[in-house]
C-alpha cells in the first residue's frame, strides 16, 4: 500500500521568508513523487515530480524538493515567499504497484505582508 | 506541454436530472483518464479509472450506476452524474495521462463545480 502524510494543514509565512511544506511518504516500492499545487476553483498544476532520477528536483515558480529515502520524506521548499504562492498544495505518490496517484491532505499556504 | 480541457466548469442542475462533464486531452493520447472528487477544503478522492475502450475501474464505495465513465477514444473521457442529488454537489476534476505514462506526469483539467439545487 503507498500513502502520504503531509504535517499541517495550513502554513502561513511572511513575503520574501522561506516556504517549507513537509510531505512523508509510505511504500513498500520505489516511488515516485509529485507536489501539485491548487488555486481556487481550479484543477491542479504540477510543480514538480521525483521519479528515481536526481534526488534533488526543481520545478517551477521557484519551488524545489529533496527526496530523502532514510527520512521518508519530499518536502518542498521556496527560498522566498510571493504573495502569489497562496494556494493548496498537494503531495502525491505513485508506485506501479498500485498504478494510481494517491494524495496528501493537502497544505494551505497563506502569505502575509 | 500536456493540456487537458475540462467542461463545464461550472454547472447547476435540478435533483433528479443527470448532468455529463467532459474531458479532453488537447495535444496528445491519454490511454488512461481519471476522475476525481473533492469535497471542500479536502483532498481530491479518486473515483474511477478510465482506459480507452474498456470499461472504466470504480473505486471502493463509489456508485458505477450513479456516476458512468465513457472513454471511447484516447482523447476523450466523459463523467455522467445521473439523477443526481444535492449530495453530489462537489468539485469534480479529471486527470489524464499519455502512453508514456508517469515520466510525464498526470495532467489535470481545470475542475467542474457541480451545484444540485
Amino acid at each position: 500500500a503507498q500513502s502520504v502524510t503531509q504535517l499541517g494543514s495550513h502554513v502561513s509565512v511572511s513575503e520574501g521568508a522561506l516556504v517549507l511544506l513537509r510531505c512523508n511518504y509510505s511504500s513498500s516500492v520505489p516511488p515516485y513523487l509529485f507536489w501539485y499545487v491548487q488555486y481556487p476553483n481550479q484543477g491542479l498544476q504540477l510543480l514538480l515530480k521525483y521519479t528515481s532520477a536526481a534526488t534533488l528536483v526543481k520545478g517551477i515558480n521557484g519551488f524545489e524538493a529533496e527526496f530523502k529515502k532514510s527520512e521518508t520524506s519530499f518536502h518542498l521548499t521556496k527560498p522566498s515567499a510571493h504573495m502569489s504562492d497562496a494556494a493548496e498544495y498537494f503531495c502525491a505518490v505513485y508506485t506501479g504497484t498500485a498504478s494510481k496517484l494517491t494524495f496528501g491532505t493537502g497544505t494551505r499556504l497563506q502569505v502575509t505582508l | 506541454g500536456a493540456v487537458v480541457s475540462q467542461h463545464p466548469s461550472r454547472v447547476i442542475c435540478k435533483s433528479g436530472t443527470s448532468v455529463k462533464i467532459e474531458c479532453r486531452s488537447l495535444d496528445f493520447q491519454a490511454t488512461t483518464m481519471f476522475w476525481y472528487r473533492q469535497f471542500p477544503k479536502q483532498s481530491l478522492m479518486l473515483m474511477a479509472t478510465s482506459n480507452e475502450g474498456s470499461k472504466a475501474t470504480y473505486e471502493q464505495g463509489v456508485e458505477k450506476d450513479k456516476f458512468l465513465i465513457n472513454h471511447a477514444s484516447l482523447t476523450l473521457s466523459t463523467l455522467t452524474v445521473t439523477s443526481a442529488h444535492p449530495e453530489d454537489s462537489s468539485f469534480y476534476i479529471c486527470s489524464a495521462r499519455a502512453r508514456t505514462a508517469i515520466n510525464y506526469g498526470y495532467t489535470f483539467g481545470s475542475g467542474t463545480r457541480l451545484t444540485v439545487v
